[in-house]
Order: structure tokens, then sequence, then C-alpha cells
């Protein structure tokens, strides 16, 4: 069963706009986090932002945060004031303890466009 | 932050030569290491799971003799691709992380584009 879900192939937004990503995940576990990475089209994946299940506040870094709504399951990204280089691939993944080796389950991504 | 470095970048061989490709964590050390392959347009797949002096542990439907994994140090691990062909040719990339630390993210290299001819 996929576990994290992505439903935003693509999305658009002008420069210097806030844009949501959505992220939605499924687990029986009380304890996990989730991480957002971009991967620009040079291939690199580079860490944005953490939330941990257990986080009473949303997880913000820089431009970025993080609305995450337990009871949904959803962890949506946020990027306030859009830049030209944030048009790149963004992917949801999710850290289960219980996987032994706290492997990262990904989301299919969504390719985010940045307009001037 | 954590630095993970991959080589190499770019890969063009022949078909039915090896391959190996390197992935350092240069400032931290991790004691488990992923090996992902992704194709165009597509997430990334979880190859297999590495950690410092044990065997690798393979997802459902990788080949281990085809893809030879050795996780010999603390701070590198390998992945060979062996008798490589044209339909081996894809993005891999590593990453790198600290077992039993729930916050801490993995950390990727650059990936490695193969292309087999």
């Amino acid at each position: 069963a996929q576990k994290i879900t992505q439903t935003q192939p693509g999305m658009f937004v002008q420069e210097k706009e806030a844009v949501t990503l959505d992220c939605t995940y499924d687990t029986s576990d009380q304890s996990y986090g989730l991480f957002w990475y971009k991967q620009p089209s040079s291939g690199e994946m580079i860490f944005l932002i953490y939330q941990g299940s257990y986080d009473e506040q949303n997880a913000t870094e820089g431009r970025y945060s993080l609305n995450f709504q337990k009871a949904r399951k959803s962890a949506n990204l946020v990027i306030s004031a859009s830049q030209l280089g944030d048009s790149a691939m963004y992917f949801c993944a999710m850290r289960e303890p219980n996987t032994g080796f706290q492997k990262l389950v990904f989301g299919t991504g969504t390719r985010l466009l940045v307009s001037p | 932050g954590a630095v993970v470095s991959q080589h190499p970048s770019w890969v063009i061989c022949k078909s039915g030569t090896s391959v190996k490709i390197e992935c350092r964590s240069l400032d931290f050390q991790a004691t488990t290491m992923f090996w992902y392959r992704q194709f165009p347009k597509q997430s990334l797949m979880l190859m297999a799971t590495s950690n410092e002096g044990s065997k690798a542990t393979y997802e459902q439907g990788v080949e281990k003799d085809k893809f030879l994994i050795n996780h010999a140090s603390l701070t590198l691990s390998t992945l060979t691709v062996t008798s490589a062909h044209p339909e081996d040719s894809s993005f891999y990339i590593c990453s790198a992380t600290v077992r039993d630390r729930v916050n801490q993210p993995q950390h990727f290299g650059d990936g490695t584009r193969l292309s087999i001819l």
C-alpha cells in the first residue's frame, strides 16, 4: 500500500508568491518522521525540513514551513516568497522507526515551476 | 551541514563491463547507507540498505549478484554494477545516516548518471 501520497504532479507559482505542496501519509506507528527534499534538474537531493510525529509545533526553516495536521495525516510544505531557484522536484518522505534501518519511503514528487 | 560525496558523477561504458560507484560521508560516521535508483521523471526507488561491517539488505526484486554493495568502513560504501547492460542505465544515488536517530535526515550524494552503450 502506498504510504506517501503527493497528488500534485505539477504546480505553477509566480515569483514572490507563496505555494503549498501537498503530502499525505499512512502509518500505524505513533513515532515517525516526515521529511521534504528538493531535487533540482542537476539531480542532487537537498534536505529542506523535518517534522517529528511528536513535535507540537509546525517545523520552519527559513522560507520553508510545514503545515502538519496529524489527525488528517498530512504534512504540506509551504514555500513563502517563491524564487526562480525554487523550480525543482519536491519529494515528501516518511521514516518509520520499526523498519529496522529506518528506511525512507518517498512520494511520487511534485514538480514546481516558478515563473517571473 | 553533513556532506556526502559520490563518485563518479557520470559514467559511460560499454556493455559487459563492471562499474563501481563510491559513496563517502565526509564529516560524520555513517552507520547506515542507502542506495537508490531513479528513472527519469520518477521517484527514488530503494535498492538496498548497507550497514557497516555487515551484508547489505536488498529490496525485493533487486539482484544481489548484479548490484554488489560493500560497506567496509563508517565512511565508505560502494555499489558495483556487474556486467552492466543498457537496461542498467539509470541515475544512482546514495544516502547516509546515523542509525537510531529518527530525527536525522538522510544526507544524499549528488548521484551518478550511468549510461551503458
